[in-house]
């Protein structure tokens, strides 16, 4: 079993509709983030939580939200989906100790929105 | 936000060795260096990571210019396993607790 794991895989949705996305990891790290990887733009930072109840704004947090009740899971929200916001998203985690990271990703979930 | 700057694309062959540059002119003395991959339809992971000196893995090696304002990830045998976009990262100059990705660069094999 993958030691982070998102679902669903893929997700085609319509303009307006909210939706979930879900991650779930069993490395035990109490880092966990959210990007979102646009063909030609590589990956940019949505949202991360260095603890449970712990959430921080990344680069391009406007249209999502978050919430992490536990430390395996952090989940990404789109309340009013768009069709800009149809990209590959990533969620990962980080077993960081002072400046040195190593983060660790799920296979990621594209994305559609129509 | 501290920068990197790789060339978009390399072309390498099979069993020989790739260099695959990153400037990072902007670094400031504390910011690690960490390369990281993404193969074809799946999440990036990591390569490798460094401060000043430089370092090896099973994966690769990572030659850091003594300024520090460059390196290099160093594949000593490239497969066909290794075609990737490879990605330069540095801790976001501000402090901030993320690591800021660039567009990276594909490697052909």
């Amino acid at each position: 079993d993958a030691d982070v794991t998102q679902t669903p895989r893929n997700r085609i949705t319509k303009t307006g509709k909210r939706i979930m996305l879900e991650c779930s990891q069993t490395k035990g790290h109490d880092r966990m983030y959210w990007y979102r990887q646009d063909p030609g733009l590589g990956l940019r930072l949505i949202y991360y939580s260095f603890d449970v109840k712990d959430i921080n704004k990344g680069e391009i947090s406007d249209g999502y939200s978050v919430s992490r009740q536990a430390q395996a899971k952090f989940s990404l929200s789109l309340e009013s989906a768009i069709p800009n916001q149809t990209a590959l998203y990533f969620c990962a985690t980080s077993d960081r100790v002072g400046t040195n990271e190593k983060l660790f990703f799920g296979s990621g979930t594209q994305l559609s929105v129509l | 936000d501290a920068k990197t700057t790789q060339p978009n694309s390399m072309e390498s062959n099979e069993e020989e060795p790739v260099h695959l540059p990153c400037n990072h002119s902007t670094i400031s003395g504390t910011d690690y260096i960490h390369w990281y991959r993404q193969l074809p339809s799946q999440g990036p992971e990591y390569v490798i990571h460094g401060l000043t000196s430089n370092v090896n893995n099973r994966m690769a090696s990572l030659a850091i210019a003594e300024d520090r304002k460059s390196s290099t990830l160093i594949l000593h045998r490239a497969t066909l396993r290794d075609a990737a976009v490879y990605y330069c990262i540095l801790r976001d100059e501000g402090g901030s607790e993320k690591l800021v990705f660039g567009k990276g660069t594909k490697l052909t094999v």
